[in-house]
């Protein structure tokens, strides 16, 4: 597609219930980021993929989190088990390599409510 | 990856220039400066980047002294479009490419 695209775009759920946010990136692009954005905040890094492997993992705040990456294209962030603090807006970016030079082009997010 | 500190809030009238400075003090001899701007409700958006000196593009300028301790992001004539979350970063020199974002600078812009 022309840009990264993401799914939902918004999604409530229930504490304790499990999500999964997809990122479709840019066709080509080798490198994908997820970021988490809190209300009124900047973006904290979560995860990154070259290919199909996550090299940095540092992000993920904790092992309720996991994401995959397949066909070095489609991307999956799931949270278990979700908590009220989960509440954010989810962002996936991809760039051609993982060079921070590299523009990153990100998606509208997913917003995730956590009642 | 290095901090960065730049102003939280910033107001400006349309067709003024704005320029906005960020400090990055312990900036890596390979590091390079990048400025994202983002709009309520979306993804952050590349604007510009550099090394030093001088940039310039469609959208924006951007100044780098000698030292690279600091760097201005230089937007001409702004029009009430512009308001947006402006962040500066600082990286790309042997890392992932994850970005780092501080809490950006709000800009405001009047009619």
């Amino acid at each position: 597609g022309a840009g990264v695209s993401q799914s939902p775009s918004n999604k409530v759920t229930e504490k304790g219930k499990d999500v999964e946010l997809r990122c479709d990136p840019i066709s080509g692009h080798t490198a994908l980021y997820w970021y988490r954005q809190r209300l009124g905040q900047g973006l904290e890094f979560l995860i990154y993929f070259q290919g199909n492997s996550a090299p940095d993992k540092s992000g993920l705040p904790s092992d309720r989190f996991s994401a995959e990456r397949t066909g070095e294209s489609v991307s999956t962030l799931t949270i278990q088990r979700t908590q009220q603090e989960d509440s954010a807006v989810y962002l996936c970016a991809s760039s051609h390599q993982r060079t921070g030079q590299e523009t990153q082009y990100f998606g509208p997010g997913t917003r995730l409510l956590v009642l | 990856l290095a901090k960065t500190t730049q102003p939280i809030s910033m107001d400006s009238y349309e067709g003024q220039e704005v320029n906005i400075t960020c400090s990055h003090n312990n900036i890596a001899t390979n590091d390079y400066i990048t400025w994202y701007q983002q709009f309520p409700s979306q993804g952050p958006r590349f604007i510009i980047q550099g090394y030093k000196t001088k940039v310039t593009n469609e959208v924006a300028s951007l100044f780098i002294p000698a030292d690279r301790k600091s760097s201005t992001l230089s937007l001409p004539r702004v029009s009430l479009s512009d308001t947006a979350v402006y962040y500066c970063l600082v990286g790309g020199s042997g890392n992932t490419g994850k970005l780092i974002f501080g809490q950006g600078t709000t800009l405001q812009v009047k009619p």
